[in-house]
């Protein structure tokens, strides 16, 4: 069945360092890809996603480029700050397209 | 817009014990969904309802049920809680389209079972 696998955290950091949280997927066909991120105590929000291969999401400085070839859709800041710290999960449409299929989140945490 | 709310923001059962989660969304949203969310496992979903009217099984749908109550809202009850079942539970609802297709989450319920 259709899965995600993230790169296990936690990512520690310096501000201003260069981000990679690595993601890659398993599906059927081409589905769409998301990051969501979650703040401490908060929900999940919509930070960027791509519909179709060779698409670039892009948001708050966060980028992810869905490529077919490698099946990925890394996550990449090139500069850090303390309040990107968070959980980042990347999620795609299930095969059936009932319902987002999420990687097991990595933490980011960034130290001033 | 409230988007996506959730009630209680924390609950702390015993053994055995029963509750509801609520859920209500303002967007007119057809798709409402229910995860649980554990340390190390990402999120999984419960139950889904694809419209009003209708509910399915997620992945993990064991010691639950829910109810479509309307368009707005989808409850999530445990009839029996366990210590199994201590988790965050988060309802979303999902927007669709052309080529937009968005879930939107509430803020979450953090529930205790001891």
């Amino acid at each position: 069945g259709d899965s995600v696998t993230q790169m296990e955290g936690p990512v520690t950091l310096s501000e201003e360092a260069f981000l990679t949280i690595n993601c890659t997927y398993t599906a059927t066909g081409y589905p769409s890809l998301f990051w969501y991120v979650q703040y401490p105590g908060e929900g999940l929000q919509l930070l960027l996603k791509a519909t179709k291969a060779d698409d670039k999401g892009s948001n708050k400085g966060f980028e992810a480029t869905y490529r077919k070839e490698t099946t990925s859709f890394h996550l990449e800041k090139g500069s850090v700050q303390v309040s990107d710290s968070a959980v980042y999960f990347c999620a795609l449409w299930g095969q059936a397209g009932t319902a987002l299929i999420f990687g097991k989140g990595t933490t980011l945490s960034v130290s001033s | 817009n409230a988007g996506v709310t959730q009630t209680p923001k924390f609950q702390v059962l015993k053994t055995g014990q029963s509750m509801t989660l609520q859920c209500a969304q303002d967007m007119n949203h057809n798709s409402m969904y229910w995860y649980r969310q554990d340390p190390g496992m990402g999120l999984r979903l419960i139950y889904y309802s694809a419209s009003e009217g209708t509910t399915d099984k997620g992945e993990v749908p064991n010691g639950y049920n829910v109810s479509r109550l309307n368009k707005r809202e989808f409850s999530l009850r445990l009839e029996s809680a366990a210590p199994s079942q201590t988790s965050v539970y988060f309802c979303a609802s999902r927007y669709t389209s052309g080529s937009t297709d968005t879930q939107y989450f509430g803020p979450g319920t953090r529930l205790t079972v001891l």
